[in-house]
């Protein structure tokens, strides 16, 4: 089975970094996933990690540790419109078809 | 554009009734995915398909089922709506098992009073 932890919450202000942890325990592992959820939208794509180490994309970095079953999202130089949900999500083995398993989400308000 | 499309925003239907939740995919996905989102509780699996006739179980399958007749339509039927199903539904599709990203329809909020 899978289980998946991150916060529920966090605040940050504007312009300042934030980190969003995830620690998952599972069966099997082929990916970890972060996704972006605005209010009343869908989850969006973020982030991508298979390998440990560090995937830079901009303002938004992912950092996993497998060996840890760990992994962050590292937003620098927030905006206001990165006040979202941000969805932690593990895939399964290589060659399952069912694909991702989502943590609760953690809602990030950046205040002015 | 990728494009994944639910056929309704909002739906409220009444307790017992049948309701059927329609998604496409405009983009010959091979996998398609139905959730429930609840606030605490996350995005939770109930059901997928990996081919045209071919459907699983996810998580929480109980008082669901699916059809997929045609690789584009992944429908979510309940067959005696009940007030627990009341949620948001997301319909989610990926091209195959090694693809990175899983695109996701824009939700159905069902309120069954």
């Amino acid at each position: 089975g899978q289980n998946i932890d991150q916060p529920t919450e966090m605040t940050a202000t504007e312009g300042a970094i934030v980190q969003i942890n995830c620690t998952y325990q599972t069966s099997g592992f082929n990916g970890l996933f972060w996704y972006q959820q605005h209010a009343g939208e869908a989850p969006t794509f973020l982030s991508y990690n298979v390998l440990d180490g560090l995937e830079e994309k901009g303002r938004f970095s992912s950092f996993l540790s497998r060996s840890k079953g760990y992994s962050y999202l590292l937003l620098k130089e927030l905006q206001m419109k990165d006040s979202a949900s941000y969805l932690c999500a593990v895939r399964d083995e290589a060659g399952s078809a069912r694909q991702l398993t989502f943590g609760s989400g953690t809602q990030l308000t950046v205040l002015p | 554009d990728v494009k994944v499309t639910q056929s309704s925003r909002y739906l409220v239907k009444r307790t017992g009734e049948k309701v059927f939740l329609e998604c496409v995919q405009d983009m010959d996905h091979e996998n398609m995915f139905w959730y429930r989102q609840d606030p605490g509780l996350g995005l939770r699996l109930i059901y997928f398909s990996y081919d045209v006739k071919m459907k699983e179980k996810g998580d929480i399958p109980e008082g669901y089922s699916v059809s997929r007749e045609k690789k584009e339509r992944f429908s979510l039927i309940l067959e005696s709506a009940s007030t627990n199903q009341t949620s948001m539904y997301l319909c989610a599709s990926i091209l195959g098992q090694g693809a990175r990203e899983q695109y996701f329809g824009p939700g159905t909020r069902l309120t069954v009073t």
